[in-house]
């Protein structure tokens, strides 16, 4: 597997509350992103990075902020998380756009 | 925006039978990648097609790309229980900066 770590794996959150997510690398990829898994959703892109500092939105991007400061780093930020937030996610990257992705284990999100 | 469907969304089998997933987008694609999700796993990459037409093979695994590269699918003979997960469908549009996924489907293998 490539090597790429998530962190927390796990956290129940209160509805409100800021969240920051993690996503880091050991390949040196230039591209990252973060997808949200629902039942009946399949995946879906959040906001995605191609470089230090050069971020896009997803398909889902409303209610989420990143960031990438150095190139192994890309975070996730629930400024206020809501019910509807709770899902799986997921950190992916690839070394080039086009090319496939490489998933990393995922996040456990509960917001109650 | 670009839109990718995948069907079944479910699929029980029989160890020994085979099994077809399909998938259709609503845009042309650049490329067209497969993955496969274990239950509790993440999704990890299968096979990428690009040209028109085109047909690859890894084992029992056939995947196939649309002439026009708008729909795909995926066919495993004679599955097994290692087969077992949810097989994902992902496009690329024509900017290639963005993956799509379909829903999905998940297959089940009885022994």
């Amino acid at each position: 597997d490539a090597g790429i770590t998530q962190s927390p794996r796990h956290k129940v959150t209160e509805t409100g509350t800021p969240v920051t997510l993690r996503c880091h690398q050991t390949e040196n990829h230039r591209y990252m992103y973060w997808y949200r898994q629902d039942p009946g959703h399949g995946l879906r892109l959040i906001h995605y990075s191609y470089g230090v500092k050069d971020t896009d939105k997803g398909e889902v991007s409303d209610g989420y902020s990143v960031s990438r400061s150095k190139t192994e780093d890309f975070l996730l930020t629930l400024e206020s998380a809501t019910s509807s937030q709770t899902s799986v996610y997921f950190c992916a990257i690839s070394e080039y756009s086009s090319n496939e992705q490489f998933f990393g284990p995922g996040t456990r999100l509960t917001v109650l | 925006g670009q839109q990718v469907m995948q069907i079944p969304q479910y699929q029980h089998v029989q160890e020994g039978e085979d099994f077809t997933t399909y998938c259709n987008s609503s845009t042309t694609l650049s490329n067209i990648q497969w993955y496969k999700q274990r239950p509790g796993g993440h999704p990890v990459f299968l096979i990428q097609l690009v040209k028109s037409g085109e047909v690859k093979k890894q084992k029992r695994l056939t995947f196939q790309f649309g002439e026009a590269k708008k729909n795909s699918s995926l066919h495993i003979t004679a599955t097994q229980t290692t087969d077992v997960g949810t097989y994902f469908c992902a496009g690329y549009n024509n900017a290639g900066n963005m993956l799509t996924f379909g829903g999905g489907t998940r297959l089940m293998v009885k022994p």
